[in-house]
């Protein structure tokens, strides 16, 4: 079965800081994957998506990027964290076979940005 | 932007009664999904249901959609505390892409 592991849970960073979050998914080939944030309360907004290694689709202009290194692997970054970072991230997946794939996601990463 | 947008943004119901959800959007999709989230946790996909496609049954969930109003429903039966929980929908960007929006959803909560 496929699983979805993201990492840390919990991150309190200073301003100004670096940023690294980890996403790896198992059990699945050519995965999509998605990167997105939620505001306290709010819904999801998507940050990055990729459909490939190497390609990345940014969805918002802002102090982040992603990267996929390997086939199952996201990672999303920063090089120097903002107060308006602070959020929930989530990663997601979904199969590569078109619009109709439901996504699944992780547990998510609450970033605290001090 | 979000895409979807859901109705109401709270809802507080007894235990067996009834829940309804409304979602709307803006642009043609190809497919509308729901989702559920509990406090501080991933959101698990609940149904999907196609834009060829009016109403869809899974359990004690029942989803339809009108294409020609740009929205949907999502009705829980006979809910209970274990129900409690943000409902979101998602649609696809209309296009080729595999892009999904999610509205800014409803919190449910069924009082015991």
């Amino acid at each position: 079965s496929q699983t979805i592991h993201q990492w840390p849970a919990t991150l309190v960073q200073p301003v100004g800081s670096p940023l690294s979050l980890e996403c790896t998914v198992e059990g699945t080939s050519n995965p999509n994957l998605y990167w997105y944030r939620q505001a306290a309360g709010r819904g999801l907004q998507l940050l990055f998506y990729s459909v490939g290694i190497g390609q990345i689709s940014s969805e918002v202009p802002q102090n982040l990027s992603a990267s996929r290194p390997q086939d199952r692997q996201f990672i999303l970054s920063s090089k120097k964290l903002l107060l308006s970072d602070s959020g929930f991230y989530l990663c997601a997946w979904s199969a590569l076979q078109g619009p109709d794939s439901p996504l699944h996601f992780g547990n998510g990463t609450r970033l605290t940005v001090t | 932007s979000q895409q979807g947008e859901e109705d109401p943004q709270a809802l507080s119901i007894q235990e067996g009664e009834n829940a309804t959800m409304n979602c709307s959007y803006k642009t043609s999709i190809n497919n509308l999904q729901w989702y559920r989230q509990n406090s501080g946790r991933g959101l698990v996909h609940l149904i999907l249901i196609r834009s060829n496609e009016r109403e869809k049954h899974s359990g004690r969930l029942r989803v339809t959609l009108d294409t020609s109003k740009k929205s949907s429903s999502l009705l829980i039966t006979a809910s209970r505390a274990a129900d409690t929980a943000s409902y979101f929908c998602a649609t696809d960007a209309g296009d080729s892409s595999y892009k999904l929006i999610f509205g800014s959803g409803t919190r449910l909560l069924v009082r015991p």
